[in-house]
């Protein structure tokens, strides 16, 4: 079965710089959720967008930003990335009819 | 708000025999939904069981059962026959019944099963 699609997998990047994140979620789910783990922590909710709609938002830093676009694929902008946004970056994904989420791999972001 | 709490960091339960895990919510909504999620050292997030609120009947998945008690904001997942590959962090999860809304996890309780 298709699974939650990230990439990069691995980012490496320095203070300052910025960071785009993409997701592409099971097909057919309408609604997808972003999350930061950081090591030893569980996960943090970030934003979500159902139908290309923002629909929750968490703790994201103004610094960040996303969409979901027409495909339904979404994206995490990153900008003056700082050391302490060196985490574990969830995509998840879920249909409106079940609101199961099911993770992506993640994308593991180091910024030196 | 919503609160989840895991009371038990780490958890060890030999091979083959049963461990429950617990988990306990805060919330004033009466439509919502409760997950176990599974994370291996891999560090991917694995969906366990789930539960819903309005459902009085305990969720079952194979070796995996929930005891699911509303009204004292129980949810503690039960494992049966125990096999190395449990072996992982296990979060409880929260979820208002409403599209796009986040999960507010427990932080976590480590399971080692041992040979």
């Amino acid at each position: 079965a298709a699974g939650v699609i990230q990439s990069p997998r691995h980012l490496i990047k320095e203070k300052r710089e910025t960071a785009t994140l993409k997701c592409y979620p099971i097909p057919r789910h309408d609604t997808v959720y972003w999350y930061q783990q950081g090591p030893g922590q569980d996960p943090q909710f970030l934003i979500s967008f159902y139908e290309k709609m923002q629909s929750d938002k968490g703790s994201i830093p103004d610094r960040f930003s996303a969409q979901q676009f027409s495909d339904y694929h979404s994206e995490l902008n990153m900008s003056s990335l700082e050391l302490g946004d060196s985490a574990l970056y969830f995509c998840a994904s879920s249909s409106s009819s079940y609101n199961e989420q099911y993770f992506g791999p993640g994308t593991r972001l180091t910024v030196l | 708000a919503q609160t989840v709490t895991q009371s038990q960091p780490e958890m060890s339960v030999q091979e083959a025999e049963t461990v429950t895990l617990s988990c306990t919510y805060d919330t004033s909504e009466n439509n919502y939904y409760l997950f176990w999620y599974k994370q291996p050292p891999s560090r991917q997030m694995i969906l366990v069981i789930r539960q819903e609120a309005y459902k009085q009947q305990n969720a079952t998945e194979n070796r995996f059962s929930v005891n699911f008690q509303k009204a004292a904001k129980s949810f503690s997942l039960k494992i049966s026959d125990s096999q190395l590959g449990d072996t992982a962090m296990y979060f409880c999860a929260f979820m208002k019944r409403l599209t796009g809304n986040q999960f507010y996890f427990g932080t976590g309780t480590s399971l080692t099963v041992i040979p």
